[in-house]
């Protein structure tokens, strides 16, 4: 059964800093890792997706990694600023025969930055 | 209205109520979804509609009745709700559930749902 876990669950950091969101899964059947952010009281915008077959992807100061063999993936943010102040979502689209290929997902990273 | 909009964004409701939460997207997708967001615990997926067909249900209580009248309308109905039902209720829509390389979901702001 795929698992997705997500370390920290919270990080506070002072502006400027550059920081890493971990996310690991538990099988490697995977079509693709996305990355989203939830604002408070808000929804859930897309970041990043990797498919299987990549290994980075990359946008503006955030850059994420997959490596599917060990089931890690890790968010980049470069320069923090208070702006990227939110919760860090992971979800993996499993691929293995007999699962329905919904996205499964982590309980997320509670990010601040503080000014 | 750009993206994907929910109404109302809060909801407070009885146990014996019946209330609808209203989900359009204006993306020209073809898929859209009910999610169940929960303190401490993962996304749960409730339901798909693909192509207005609903392809999944994820073993939701009959008091959740999803509705999709065409590609750019969802509706979830509510009655008899639980107080363990209160969460925030969030509506994605998506190109093409079946595209599972590259399908990203776009999401709502979501209701805000109290059962008391």
């Amino acid at each position: 059964k795929q698992e997705v876990t997500q370390i920290p669950a919270a990080l506070s950091v002072p502006e400027g800093e550059n920081l890493v969101l971990n996310c690991s899964f538990t099988d490697s059947a995977i079509y693709n890792l996305q990355w989203f952010r939830q604002d408070p009281g808000k929804g859930l915008t897309s970041l990043l997706l990797i498919q299987s077959s990549q290994r980075e992807q990359t946008s503006g100061r955030l850059n994420a990694s997959l490596d599917k063999s060990s089931g890690r993936s890790t968010l980049y943010i470069a320069a923090s600023q208070p702006g990227d102040s939110a919760t860090y979502l992971c979800a993996v689209r499993p691929s293995r025969a007999g699962n329905n290929r919904k996205l499964i997902w982590g309980l997320g990273t509670s990010l601040a930055v503080n000014p | 209205e750009t993206g994907v909009t929910q109404t109302p964004r809060h909801l407070v409701m009885g146990m014996t109520n019946k209330k609808s939460l209203k989900c359009e997207q204006h993306l020209g997708h073809n898929a859209m979804y009910w999610y169940k967001q929960s303190a401490k615990k993962p996304l749960e997926l409730m339901f798909v509609y693909n192509f207005k067909e609903q392809t999944e249900n994820n073993s939701v209580p009959s008091r959740f009745s999803p509705e999709c009248p065409n590609s750019s309308h969802l509706f979830l109905h509510l009655h008899t709700l639980q107080p363990e039902d209160s969460a925030l209720y969030l509506c994605a829509s998506s190109q093409a559930a079946r595209d599972y390389y590259t399908d990203t979901q776009y999401f709502g702001p979501g209701t805000r749902l109290t059962v008391l």
